[in-house]
């Protein structure tokens, strides 16, 4: 079955301005989460989505936002760049809690590059 | 607080086991993850444990002990192929919260 898959999988972007990154999970999977992954924070968890709903939320800024349609697609939106945003995002797909399946599988990612 | 530890680097040869710790304190805990993951590649998943003891799948065991907040991975029979970064996370409540350690990257030699 086909994976996870984020688009773009690389993005160059200015300061000040906004970024959408966009997560299509596995067939079948309800939850996505979203993950910063930067060498010296190592993966911070973002938000998770479930059934079009935000069930949990780290603790990043208001810039940082998402949504989810009800194909399960999901997309992550940050708006006002900073240099510090430069990282790979990642999204992980899966069942969610109503399935005793709670593996977790991960996008490629997206590396956001800020200048 | 939320903490989770493992050790930066290690290093071990082909054929031999290694074993890679994890403790953490986290606000809640719905269940313990190992991930890996090879450079400039997505975490794959390796296990899972929520009860106390050992999982086994294959090469890889992990173990799991809630009272002392402490896991370990053990990886038997090393290949060159798994030289990666091993994740230990922490899923905090309903919904895949996870919070992450800083990983282990491991060093395969021949």
């Amino acid at each position: 079955k086909a994976g996870v898959t984020q688009t773009p999988r690389y993005l160059i972007k200015t300061r000040g301005q906004q970024v959408t990154l966009s997560c299509s999970p596995i067939s079948g999977h309800r939850s996505v989460s979203w993950y910063q992954q930067t060498p010296g924070q190592g993966l911070q968890f973002l938000f998770e989505y479930f059934s079009e709903t935000q069930r949990n939320k780290g603790n990043f800024p208001g810039r940082f936002s998402g949504r989810q349609f009800s194909n399960s697609r999901s997309e992550m939106n940050v708006s006002t760049l900073e240099l510090g945003d430069s990282a790979l995002y990642l999204c992980a797909s899966s069942f969610g809690r109503d399935s005793m399946n709670t593996e977790a599988f991960f996008g490629q990612g997206t590396r956001l590059t800020v200048v | 607080g939320q903490n989770i530890d493992q050790p930066t680097e290690m290093t071990a040869t082909e054929g031999a086991i290694v074993q890679i710790n994890c403790t953490y304190q986290t606000s809640g805990f719905n269940g313990l993850f190992w991930y890996q993951q090879h450079a400039g590649e997505a975490p794959t998943f390796l296990s899972y444990n929520v009860l106390d003891g050992l999982e086994e799948k294959g090469r890889f065991s992990s173990f799991l002990s809630r009272s002392k907040g402490y896991s370990y991975l053990l990886l038997k029979e090393l290949q060159m192929k798994d030289s990666a970064s091993y994740l230990c996370a922490v899923e905090q409540d309903y919904g895949q919260n996870f919070v992450f350690g800083p990983g282990t990257r491991l060093s395969v030699l021949p």
